[in-house]
């Protein structure tokens, strides 16, 4: 989507290496989430941003950490991937509208651990 | 807590035919109401929105009316295409330091010709 990117857009990775995961934004947007999407779940959030170096943790943090260093950037750490981590990534941001002005969403990672 | 529950699916109607896709929130106070449009391989996109209640979002043929009163949002069109195809979520927000979005599980819509 216009303003935001993710990549890789798709990878595969082996169980128990390291993944990165990077959300980059043109929009000077304050808020930046990560969310998983799973057959029969919906979109679950994993972590989100409300500025450089804040963040928190959402409803399936376990596994995940996030950094934001620059307001544009926003990355998704698998330490120690897991075959249950297996899925489609979305980034999205928001502005100080956010209650009432919704997110933009990117066009989403698929990560396959094997 | 809060939360929203949609309709199962898959729903599949032919073309030109009356879509309704039912969702229902649970929520104290007055969050803001969404429905979002996943077309196939892309992300979310947002298709219409309500504020408070009794508003309507409205957006490309389709409706939702904030009804507080039922807790509902439910999304309508009256004539649907095949380009309608897609996963339809509902979502509400909160507001405040709870102002991130809860989604419904989706509902997938396929439209035959």
């Amino acid at each position: 989507d216009a303003g935001i990117t993710q990549s890789p857009r798709h990878k595969v990775t082996e169980t128990g290496t390291p993944v990165t995961l990077r959300c980059h934004q043109t929009e000077n947007h304050r808020y930046m989430y990560w969310y998983r999407q799973d057959p029969g779940h919906g979109l679950r959030l994993i972590h989100y941003s409300y500025g450089v170096k804040d963040t928190d943790k959402g409803e399936v943090s376990d596994g995940y950490s996030v950094s934001r260093s620059k307001t544009e950037d926003f990355l998704l750490t698998l330490e120690s991937a897991t075959s249950s981590q297996t899925s489609v990534y979305f980034c999205a941001i928001s502005g100080r509208d956010r209650e009432t002005g919704g997110y933009t969403f990117g066009s989403g990672t698929r990560l396959t651990v094997v | 807590g809060n939360s929203v529950t949609q309709m199962e699916g898959p729903v599949t109607l032919s073309e030109e035919a009356f879509l309704t896709i039912n969702c229902t929130y649970t929520a104290t106070g007055y969050p803001s109401l969404f429905w979002y449009v996943q077309y196939p391989g892309e992300g979310l996109q947002l298709l219409l929105k309500a504020t408070k209640a009794d508003d309507k979002g409205s957006n490309k043929g389709f409706e939702a009316t904030y009804r507080k009163e039922t807790t509902s949002f439910h999304l309508e069109k009256g004539s649907v295409q095949v380009s309608d195809s897609a996963v339809y979520f509902c979502a509400l927000s909160k507001g405040g330091s709870q102002g991130n979005l809860i989604f419904g599980k989706g509902t997938k819509l396929s439209v035959k010709p």
